[in-house]
């Protein structure tokens, strides 16, 4: 049973340009979760979603980055006009159930975003 | 809002030793759920040991137990028989059960445990 796929696990974009950091859930597995790390910080949540839905985005800003889990494919965290505080570590986690029923949710290997 | 205080940013010890991290939370909740996770050099996420604010018992994981004092809101982490491969980042987390709501978990900002040989 594979765990959380995430890729590219290494990412270099230029400011100003465009950053997409894929995510597939474990199998069976239909709730998603986006946490960035940012150097020497902890993982601070982002934005929580479910098939074709977003439940909770409060972690994320609120300009430039946008989160989607299709029903189809994978889920897909979208960073524009990317700046250099943008360069962190992405991780992806999912879980069977909603986060509110108690479930450990697991994460994958995480993607590293560096902006130059 | 939720928060989670790791005070000992690094420690090391000596292999086979006993270790213990420190974690304080802050929550005006009464059903959580709260976290260990391992964060190897390799960077993945390692869920380590888990605990329900229910329960009174503390959670053991082989090597791995937690001192869980609800009244004064901790949760220290026990490692025994050290291991040179637990040299990892280490992170106390909170979850807080909200019956179906989308809260996240909240982070400690770690410990970066070194074991040495």
């Amino acid at each position: 049973n594979a765990g959380v796929m995430q890729n590219p696990r290494h990412l270099v974009r230029r400011r100003g340009q465009e950053a997409r950091l894929r995510c597939s859930p474990m199998k069976g597995h239909s709730h998603v979760y986006w946490y960035r790390q940012l150097p020497e910080e902890g993982l601070k949540f982002m934005v929580y979603l479910q098939k074709e839905n977003i439940i909770d985005e409060s972690g994320m800003p609120k300009e430039r980055f946008s989160a989607e889990f299709p029903k189809e494919g994978p889920s897909i965290l979208r960073i524009q006009q990317v700046v250099r505080g943008d360069s962190a570590a992405y991780f992806c986690a999912s879980s069977p159930l909603g986060q509110g029923a108690g479930n450990t949710i697991y994460f994958g290997e995480g993607s590293w975003l560096t902006v130059v | 809002a939720q928060t989670v205080t790791q005070s000992q940013p690094e420690m090391s010890v000596q292999e086979a030793e006993t270790v213990t991290l420190s974690c304080t939370y802050d929550t005006s909740e009464s059903n959580y759920y709260l976290f260990w996770y391992k964060q190897p050099p390799s960077r993945q996420m390692i869920l380590v040991i888990r605990q329900e604010a229910y329960k009174q018992q503390n959670a053991t994981e082989n090597r791995f137990s937690v001192n869980f004092q609800k009244a004064a809101k901790s949760f220290s982490l026990k490692i025994s028989d050290s291991q040179l491969g637990d040299t990892a980042m280490y992170f106390c987390a909170f979850m807080k059960l909200s019956g179906g709501g989308a809260d996240g978990l909240t982070f400690g900002k770690g410990t970066h445990l070194i074991i040495q040989p």
